[in-house]
C-alpha cells in the first residue's frame, strides 16, 4: 500500500506569488490535515478536512485555503506569499470517523518563497 | 489557547544510557497524545502513543507516561543506539483531529 504523497517535493516561489500543494491520503482514509512545519520547530495545524467538509481552522491568516475532493485527496493553496511562508509543509492522514486514531504523514513539499 | 511544552531541547547521551523528554499540555480536554520521532529531511513518523484511559504503555525500549493531574506526560528510551539519533515531537490532541506539537528534542546518542 502507498502511504501518503505529496507533490511536489521542493517548490521556490517569488513574494506575492500563489501555490498549490497536493496530497494523496492512504487508501481508505477520510480525514486530512495541513501542517506548517517552520524550521527547527513542530508542525502547526492549519486545516483539517474529513469527507470533503473542513473540520478546523488554525490560526492561519485567509491567505491559506484548502479543499478535499471525492477521492479524499487535498489541496493547500496560498495566496500572496510572504517570505515568512517558507517551510515544510505537511499533510496527515487519518481514517477518521473517529478520534484519536494515528495520523500518518506525508513527506512534505519544501516551500521556499524568495 | 492549546500548548504543548517540551524539555530539554537538546539532549546528549551515551550509547546504552537512557533518554527522557517531558512534556506539559494546557487542555484539559486532551486525551491522545502521540509521540513522532523525525530524522533530518524525512517525514515525522509515529513511535508510540498513549490515551487517557492509560497511565504507561511500553513497546520494547520505549515507554511513555502519562499524568492527568498534573498535565504531564514523558518518552523514556532505554539503551540507546545511535540510530535513535534525531528530533522527538510530543504532541497533544482532544476531541478533534488536531494536534498541537511540543517544540522539539534533538536527542544525539553518541557511540
Amino acid at each position: 500500500d502507498a502511504g501518503v504523497t505529496q507533490s511536489p517535493t521542493h517548490l521556490i516561489k517569488t513574494r506575492g506569488q500563489h501555490v498549490t500543494l497536493r496530497c494523496s491520503p492512504i487508501s481508505g482514509h477520510k480525514s486530512v490535515s495541513w501542517y506548517q512545519q517552520v524550521l527547527g520547530q513542530g508542525p502547526q495545524f492549519i486545516f483539517q478536512y474529513y469527507e470533503k467538509e473542513e473540520r478546523g481552522r488554525g490560526n492561519f491568516p485567509d491567505r491559506f485555503s484548502a479543499r478535499q475532493f471525492p477521492n479524499y485527496s487535498s489541496e493547500l493553496n496560498v495566496n500572496a506569499l510572504l517570505l515568512g511562508d517558507s517551510a515544510l509543509y505537511l499533510c496527515a492522514s487519518r481514517k477518521g470517523g473517529t478520534t484519536n486514531t494515528e495520523a500518518f504523514f506525508g513527506q512534505g513539499t519544501r516551500l521556499t518563497v524568495v | 489557547g492549546e500548548n504543548v511544552e517540551q524539555h530539554p531541547s537538546t539532549l546528549s547521551v551515551q550509547e546504552g544510557d537512557s533518554a527522557v523528554i517531558k512534556c506539559t499540555y494546557s487542555d484539559s480536554a486532551s486525551n491522545y497524545f502521540p509521540w513522532y520521532k523525525q530524522e533530518l529531511g524525512k517525514r515525522p513518523q509515529l513511535i508510540i502513543d498513549i490515551r487517557s484511559n492509560v497511565g504507561e504503555k511500553k513497546d520494547q525500549r520505549i515507554a511513555v507516561t502519562l499524568n492527568k493531574t498534573a498535565k504531564h506526560f514523558s518518552l523514556h528510551i532505554t539503551e540507546t543506539q545511535p540510530e535513535d539519533s534525531a528530533v522527538y515531537f510530543c504532541a497533544a490532541e482532544g476531541g478533534t483531529d488536531k494536534l498541537i506539537f511540543g517544540t522539539g528534542t534533538r536527542l544525539q546518542v553518541f557511540p
